[in-house]
């Protein structure tokens, strides 16, 4: 069994601010790593993922989310926010057993970007 | 590509009625998964087909709730006998191909009085 973990259920920040949103998985076994962003009233989208290989990945709008084994962290970090970043941010893991890759989610941290 | 489509994006049902929803994918996809969302929590997943067959059930599904996706396209989620503690958003997903990538419809907004 796995759980995530995000102790950070709300984010306020000021525009071009940096950000980190924290995320802390549990699993006995390797694991995939997620982060998903849901936008006001629309669906969850992939926003970046850590499959294998550099251990630092990047999302096309300036997110970074750096995968830390020892500390079994996957923090999501933008060194500048805009006010289109305000959304929920879910962080996600799957382990590397079966077919199914199903995801176990975290219970979301809402970022709200102030100007 | 158009998405992945739930329908309706709203039901309001009363208590002890039956519901169900309609998802779907996108169209070369052969991973369908249904997950459900509550307010101020992330989304719990539900059940899982890789074509037609389903492979996969979580507890979360009581004996109430089926799920089919009879042709590999299109699914269905029913649950009969709704109660309160069913009002959540039920989300649908698919993946295809050894992406890991889920896309997630927009959801069907369950209210039970």
């Amino acid at each position: 069994a796995q759980s995530v973990t995000q102790l950070d259920s709300q984010v306020p920040v000021f525009e071009e601010a940096p950000v980190e949103l924290r995320c802390n998985y549990s699993s006995s076994v390797s694991v995939y790593l997620f982060w998903y962003v849901q936008y006001p009233n629309q669906g969850l989208q992939l926003l970046l993922k850590y499959l294998s290989g550099s251990t630092l990945v990047e999302s096309i709008n300036g997110f970074e989310a750096e995968f830390n084994k020892s500390q079994t962290s996957f923090h999501l970090r933008k060194p500048s926010v805009h006010i289109s970043d305000t959304a929920e941010y879910f962080c996600a893991v799957s382990d590397l057993r079966g077919s199914a890759r199903q995801l176990t989610f975290g219970s979301g941290t809402q970022l709200t970007v102030l100007p | 590509d158009t998405g992945v489509s739930q329908d309706p994006r709203h039901k309001i049902t009363k208590r002890g009625q039956n519901v169900t929803f309609r998802c779907d994918p996108i169209s070369e996809h052969n991973r369908l998964y249904w997950y459900r969302q509550t307010l101020g929590q992330g989304p719990e997943f539900l059940t899982y087909f890789q074509n037609e067959a389903q492979l996969e059930k979580s507890r979360l599904l009581s004996d109430r709730f089926s799920a089919e996706r009879p042709k590999g396209s299109f699914s269905t989620l029913e649950i009969q006998r709704t109660e309160q503690g069913d009002s959540a958003m039920y989300l649908c997903a698919s993946s295809g191909g050894a992406n890991m990538k889920l896309f997630f419809g927009s959801g069907t907004q369950l209210s039970v009085l």
